[in-house]
């Protein structure tokens, strides 16, 4: 059965630096987001990504946050300069279309941790 | 605004019990609601969904959800628990128009023996 996949499982990095955590959604999806888990905290939501643009963002996806889809299969997550409030898993989802029906296939997750 | 609150962050049951976890919605517009399950180390997969065509939804697992639009309510059931089932689950809502889920808490189901 086709999945999403995320590279690295953990992540850790230093107040300040750059990460990119990697996603490869599953082939013929259109849709891609990226959500968040600060430990102990709900899932919540970032972004998501149509056509190459952002479609849809939160409040929490500010100027240190970028997403890119550099090739026809992998969509990462950068974050600028990285906060000790950004340790948590970070989750790549999918979807065949954008309409409310339609599941969201979830990654296994990226833990980040900020030191 | 959507929202979704999960009453009790964590549910024991024994095995061969029912299971009962508690979502409420709140939507502004009509909800699609689903809940996921996340098993230790995995990602969320997806149990089933609510999206409007019946209001008693099966999924897998042996698990179903009742849209209750009188009591703003979507309770995830299963008749008779497993081992198995030990996992974290979440409720989320999504509003028509919006690509976003909005996750609850999350309550975790402890299946003892």
């Amino acid at each position: 059965e086709p999945e999403v996949t995320q590279t690295p499982s953990h992540q850790v990095t230093q107040m300040g630096q750059e990460v990119i955590l990697r996603c490869v959604p599953i082939s013929n999806h259109l849709y891609f987001y990226w959500y968040r888990q600060i430990l102990g905290q709900k899932v919540e939501f970032l972004v998501s990504f149509y056509n190459n643009e952002i479609s849809e963002k939160s409040e929490i996806f500010d100027d240190q946050f970028s997403v890119e889809r550099p090739d026809g299969s992998n969509f990462t997550l950068k974050i600028r300069s990285t906060k000790l409030e950004d340790s948590a898993m970070y989750f790549c989802a999918s979807s065949e279309a954008g309409q409310e029906s339609y599941e969201q296939y979830f990654g296994p997750g990226t833990r980040l941790t900020v030191t | 605004a959507q929202s979704v609150t999960q009453l009790g962050s964590h549910v024991s049951v024994s095995e061969g019990a029912l299971v009962l976890l508690r979502c409420n919605y709140s939507s502004s517009v009509p909800p699609y609601l689903f809940w996921y399950v996340q098993y230790p180390n995995q990602g969320l997969q997806l149990l089933l969904k609510y999206t409007s065509a019946a209001t008693l939804v099966k999924g897998i697992n042996g698990f179903e959800a009742e849209f209750k639009k009188s009591e703003t309510s979507f309770h995830l059931t299963k008749p008779s628990a497993h081992m198995s089932d030990a996992a974290e689950y979440f409720c989320a809502v999504r509003g028509a128009g919006f690509q976003k889920l909005v996750f609850g808490t999350g309550t975790r189901l402890l299946v003892s023996p």
